[in-house]
């Protein structure tokens, strides 16, 4: 079964500080996979998408990193800004006949100043 | 530029009510189209979604409904609204197959 599984379930930091979030996936035929990022009430924005060739992947302070083989994503945040808080959703698509996308249940990130 | 808009953007309904949410995109041909519902504190559970006009696909039996009676027009829909139909639905649109996924703005349905 297609699955996501994303770690921790919710997180707080204090502003400046670094942060990791993990995800865990088991998706058969694998094609991509996604970090988008989801405020209260708004619509989940994409902030990252991986292939199966690339390890490591940056967005301004976002950094995104795969590892196939294991099937583990992280998405590293570096010196948080209260406009972080948000959740982080991870997200992978599966390419078998009818194309997918397989969402983890998200990590709810609180930033506090 | 592509957008996507979806409204009402709130609603509160009473139990048995009908149901609209309308969803159009622009600056795209023949997206593929999404609705999605994502409960509180819950992650997004695909409903319907279509890769043509008139061609619907349901994820999860319930009393929704999904039309597409336009190439860029998503509407999901019920003619009886159950409680637990309560949530944040989400319309979203992507071109071909492993291509990144844009989500509207959603609509928040409260059923009373």
């Amino acid at each position: 079964k297609n699955q996501v599984e994303q770690s921790p379930q919710s997180l707080i930091i204090l502003e400046g500080k670094n942060c990791t979030l993990q995800c865990n996936y088991t998706v058969s035929p694998f094609s991509n996979l996604r970090w988008y990022k989801q405020d209260t009430g708004r619509g989940p924005v994409s902030l990252t998408i991986m292939t199966f060739s690339e390890n490591t992947k940056s967005n301004g302070r976002y950094t995104a990193t795969l590892d196939a083989d294991t099937k583990q994503s992280s998405l590293h945040i570096t010196a948080s800004q209260l406009s972080d808080s948000a959740s982080y959703i991870c997200v992978v698509s599966a390419s078998s006949g009818t194309y997918k996308y397989i969402f983890g249940t998200g990590t709810r990130l609180k930033v506090l100043a | 530029s592509q957008t996507i808009h979806q409204w009402p953007a709130t609603l509160v309904q009473p139990v048995g009510s009908p149901l609209s949410l309308e969803c159009t995109v622009e600056g795209t041909s023949n997206p593929n189209l999404y609705w999605y519902r994502q409960a509180a504190g819950r992650g997004l559970q695909l409903l319907f979604y279509s890769v043509g006009i008139g061609q619907i696909s349901s994820e999860v039996p319930q009393n929704l409904s999904a039309s597409r009676p336009q190439d860029r027009q998503f509407i999901l829909s019920s003619k009886k609204l159950l409680l637990s139909d309560s949530g944040f639905y989400l319309c979203a649109w992507s071109v071909g197959t492993g291509n990144t996924i844009y989500f509207g703005e959603g609509s928040w349905l409260t059923v009373v």
